[in-house]
């Protein structure tokens, strides 16, 4: 079955350390894209990668980092510079075909907790 | 200015009904697309039923629908005869063609639709 996968699904961290989510997909999409929701909000972008080994800031990327170096495959580092990182992670894909009727599909979620 | 407005931040209804859920936007690019996505309590964002802009008629995907009035600039999604599994938050989302931001996704805040029994 194609789809998107995120792990962990639960994830603690204690103050000052980094953590890194893990997002795979086998859609064989393009363009993969991290989102961040707090509680009883909208989603907000961190980063996206349109193709191999290049990405792109969204509206809230600081203390946030990310590497594209497989078609499958966009990890999310949440740095110790990010002050405030308890949230829920999507990732999601897309095929980013340059129109607006592009889709982008979820992973089920990442919930992170700073202790 | 808010470009995705949704002004039901809760609903309930009552089982078997049909549900409106309001969404209103606002662009000025000719060419853009219109989603709206669920999500349950386990959180994963599901792709429910998209309109574009040039589209003729309303999109319907099963018991969803999208009235989509273009002058007014509302997209709102029917649900018919409702079901206890349609309890969840959605959200509707936009894109726009040619002047957005590198086709990054516009979200909405979200309506959290409950439904009784």
């Amino acid at each position: 079955d194609g789809g998107i996968t995120q792990s962990p699904k639960y994830l603690f961290r204690k103050e000052g350390q980094n953590v890194t989510l893990s997002c795979e997909q086998n859609l064989n999409h393009d363009a993969m894209y991290w989102y961040r929701q707090d509680p009883g909000q909208g989603l907000r972008l961190i980063y996206y990668s349109q193709i191999v080994n290049d990405f792109q800031k969204g509206d809230i990327a600081e203390g946030y980092s990310v590497s594209r170096e497989k078609k499958e495959s966009f990890p999310l580092t949440v740095t110790s510079a990010q002050k405030n990182p308890t949230a829920f992670y999507l990732c999601a894909s897309s095929t980013q075909r340059r129109i607006a009727r592009d889709t982008q599909y979820f992973g089920p979620g990442t919930r992170l907790t700073v202790l | 200015a808010q470009k995705i407005t949704q002004t039901q931040p809760g609903m309930f209804v009552q089982e078997k009904e049909a549900v409106t859920l309001d969404c209103t936007y606002d662009t000025s690019d000719p060419s853009y697309g219109l989603f709206w996505y669920k999500q349950p309590s386990s959180g994963e964002m599901i792709f429910l039923i998209y309109q574009g802009s040039y589209d003729q008629q309303n999109a319907t995907e099963g018991r969803y629908s999208l009235n989509f009035q273009k002058a007014r600039k509302s997209a709102n999604l029917v649900i018919s005869a409702s079901q206890l599994g349609d309890s969840a938050m959605y959200f509707c989302a936009m894109r726009e063609g040619q002047m957005g931001s590198n086709y990054q996704l516009i979200w909405g805040a979200g309506t959290k639709l409950i439904i009784k029994p």
